[in-house]
């Protein structure tokens, strides 16, 4: 099946910090998704992409659907203590109706 | 995840105990996906349903779970004969339409099997 490498597993970063995270896939998608869970909640969908090479952004985020359809990476600029969480791509398309996950990337941040 | 509801929050049962997990999706969707999370791992798709259909079950486990989204209710998602291996988080979530159409998410039911 479809699987989806999202780096990195888990980030320790100070208040005010830009983060980085990206997910790289074996299989084209056609539309990427990046959610936010919070403990104990649903995935909160952030931002949505569906064209290759689309970069858009939503307030501190931004994201874009890479060229070859394979990848897409999250920015978050001025890091603040509400953004803790997991974050989550995902891809659909390629034949599946059902989104195929990444693993997350646990956001920490210290004071 | 505002708008799809999941019930129960929390459903605990013994092993052999059967799990029915509803879902009422938006308001103006039709469209119906049940996801599973392991602890530590990412959602897994398991079916996807439109009203009295299921359109795509092949996430779905060959015995003891099943679907439905009856033309009038919620989407239910039924294990029979619970395991410990079962315990989960079970997510759904609704869209508008099929294909490429945003999903969104109901806060999930935590299973745990005793």
């Amino acid at each position: 099946g479809q699987q989806l490498n999202q780096s990195p597993q888990s980030m320790f970063i100070q208040e005010g910090e830009d983060v980085s995270m990206n997910c790289t896939s074996s299989s084209i998608f056609n539309t990427w998704l990046w959610y936010k869970q919070d403990p104990g909640e649903g995935p909160v969908l952030l931002i949505a992409l569906y064209k290759a090479g689309e970069l858009t952004s939503n307030g501190r985020l931004t994201a874009q659907f890479g060229i070859t359809r394979k990848d897409s990476f999250l920015n978050i600029s001025a890091s603040i203590p509400s953004d803790v969480g997991i974050y989550f791509c995902a891809g659909q398309g390629g034949g599946a109706d059902g989104l195929t996950f990444g693993k997350g990337t646990h956001l920490i941040i210290q004071p | 995840n505002a708008g799809v509801m999941q019930n129960p929050r929390h459903l605990v049962r013994r092993r052999g105990q059967e799990a029915r997990l509803r879902c009422s999706p938006m308001k103006g969707h039709s469209h119906v996906y049940w996801y599973r999370q392991l602890p530590e791992e990412g959602l897994k798709f398991m079916v996807y349903l439109q009203k009295e259909n299921i359109i795509d079950e092949s996430g779905m486990p060959k015995e003891r779970f099943s679907a439905e989204f009856p033309k009038e209710g919620p989407s239910i998602l039924r294990i029979q004969q619970v395991v410990r291996g079962d315990s989960a988080a079970y997510f759904c979530a609704s869209s508008r339409s099929g294909y490429a159409n945003i999903q969104y998410f109901g806060a999930g039911t935590r299973l745990s099997v005793l």
